[in-house]
């Protein structure tokens, strides 16, 4: 069976520019969240969609936004790139909202590059 | 505010001992928790988990550890082995409401190396 994919595996990109990432999870999973992680740190929320709908987001700026599809991938946005931005993105999958005991599992993540 | 950390950044074990990774956590709200396992270039692999109604679980070769009195995680690995090498989190659960529903957030924590020399 299929894990999480993601796409692109690398990506560079230059200050103010937008860049798209995608992710599909695991088949029979309807919850995508996703996570910024910094070199040398563990991974911080962003946003969790389910069913379509964005249900939590963590402290991060307006310029990232996201989109579930009916076939439940989803798809992280971010404008105007900073360099504070170059992280591992990550995304992961649960058969829920991730609530206790419904594990989330990760895809092997899109490494952003900003210049 | 919440945070989720570490006493050891590194741990350098001989193949065949026994590791111990320790995880402190401040959110006595936590109602899960879960062992990560991060190598070079991937994202994190699910280990073992545990709730917070729990305070052992055992898995092939690992073991959880939770003790709520003084909000402290650790995980046990028997017999390391190279392939062992990695850097491990230990990630809260914690289950928050917004707009009606409900949703689960994991804060990580920033992670310890572990080696395992042959």
């Amino acid at each position: 069976d299929a894990g999480v994919t993601q796409s692109p595996t690398h990506l560079i990109k230059t200050r103010g520019q937008h860049v798209t990432l995608r992710c599909s999870p695991i088949s029979g999973h309807k919850s995508v969240s996703w996570y910024q992680q910094v070199l040398g740190q563990g991974p911080q929320f962003i946003f969790q969609y389910y069913e379509k709908e964005e249900r939590g987001r963590g402290n991060f700026p307006d310029r990232f936004s996201a989109r579930q599809f009916p076939n439940y991938s989803s798809e992280l946005n971010v404008n105007a790139l900073l360099l504070g931005d170059s992280a591992l993105y990550l995304c992961a999958s649960t058969v829920g909202r991730g609530l206790i005991s419904d594990t989330q599992y990760f895809g092997p993540g899109t490494r952003l590059t900003v210049l | 505010g919440e945070s989720v950390g570490l006493h050891l950044p590194t741990l350098s074990v001989q193949e065949g001992d026994n590791s111990i990774i320790n995880c402190a956590y401040s959110n006595s709200a936590s109602d899960y928790f879960i062992w990560y396992k991060q190598e070079s270039g991937k994202g994190p692999q699910f280990i073992i988990d545990i709730r917070s109604n729990m305070d052992k679980r055992q898995g092939q070769r690992v073991t959880v550890l939770l003790n709520k009195t003084v909000k402290h995680l650790s995980l046990q690995i028997a017999a390391t082995q190279p392939g062992d090498s990695a850097v491990y989190f230990c990630a809260e659960n914690i289950t928050l409401y917004a707009g009606g529903t409900s949703y689960g957030k994991l804060t990580f924590g920033q992670g310890t190396i572990l080696t395992v020399h042959p």
